[in-house]
């Protein structure tokens, strides 16, 4: 039971353009959610977060695109650099003590240079 | 100066052994975490602890046993290790359990052969 959905698993894009990286999920009681940088052989770190009360969040070149109706967040990067070349894990919980991250399966990023 | 470390980064070991996972935070931080990542590449909590108390049990066979001797340590010891144990166990930690961003480690590959 897939509660967090990443269907494309990976993404190609030339240096310089933007990276659109999408992400669904199905429970209804998710009202935060990140989005998560891993390279090989070492742990995931955090990029970005958004509160269910926006529908954006912005830091430098990553920006985080909530639409609650729809169920359905992306993270753009602009412009993509080679080192963004990554799997990126979109995550999600609910509110409260005690709130586990639920995870997607991740998408593999190349930058092409 | 790592903020959260594991050991050992891999473990090859046979079916039936007993060993253990440790895990080490320097960020001062409340609550740890145990994901699992397994062969589909999906990270599942595990357990979580805050201030050495038990917190998050997901459902994990009881052959697997976390410890927290205190709050900037959480270990793993799994019993009679099984071939489907085979995965890379990531240790996280977060300010405390209300904090959503989690600091994760560098991972611990487990091979069972």
């Amino acid at each position: 039971d897939q509660q967090v959905k990443q269907n494309s698993p990976s993404l190609s894009v030339q240096e310089g353009r933007i990276s659109i990286l999408n992400c669904d999920y199905t429970n209804s009681m998710f009202d935060y959610f990140l989005w998560y940088k891993k390279y090989p052989a070492e742990g995931p770190t955090f990029l970005i977060s958004i509160s269910s009360i926006k529908d954006k969040n912005e830091d430098g070149r990553f920006t985080v695109f909530l639409n609650k109706s729809a169920k359905h967040l992306s993270l753009h990067i602009v412009p993509s650099q080679p080192g963004d070349s990554a799997v990126y894990f979109c995550a999600a919980t609910g509110t409260g003590a005690n709130s586990k991250l639920t995870f997607g399966k991740g998408i593999t990023l190349s930058v092409r240079p | 100066d790592t903020a959260v470390s594991q050991t050992p980064k891999y473990l090859v070991t046979q079916m039936g052994n007993d060993k253990s996972i440790k895990c080490e935070q320097n960020l001062g931080h409340d609550t740890m975490y145990w994901y699992k990542q397994d062969s589909k590449k999906f990270l599942k909590i595990m357990f979580s602890y805050n201030n050495k108390e038990l917190i998050i049990n997901e459902t994990v066979p009881n052959r697997f046993s976390p410890k927290s001797p205190d709050k900037a340590h959480l270990n793993l010891h799994i019993n009679s290790l099984e071939l489907g144990d085979s995965a890379v166990y990531f240790c996280a930690s977060s300010r405390d359990y209300f904090y959503n961003e989690q600091f994760f480690g560098p991972g611990t590959r487990l091979t069972v052969l």
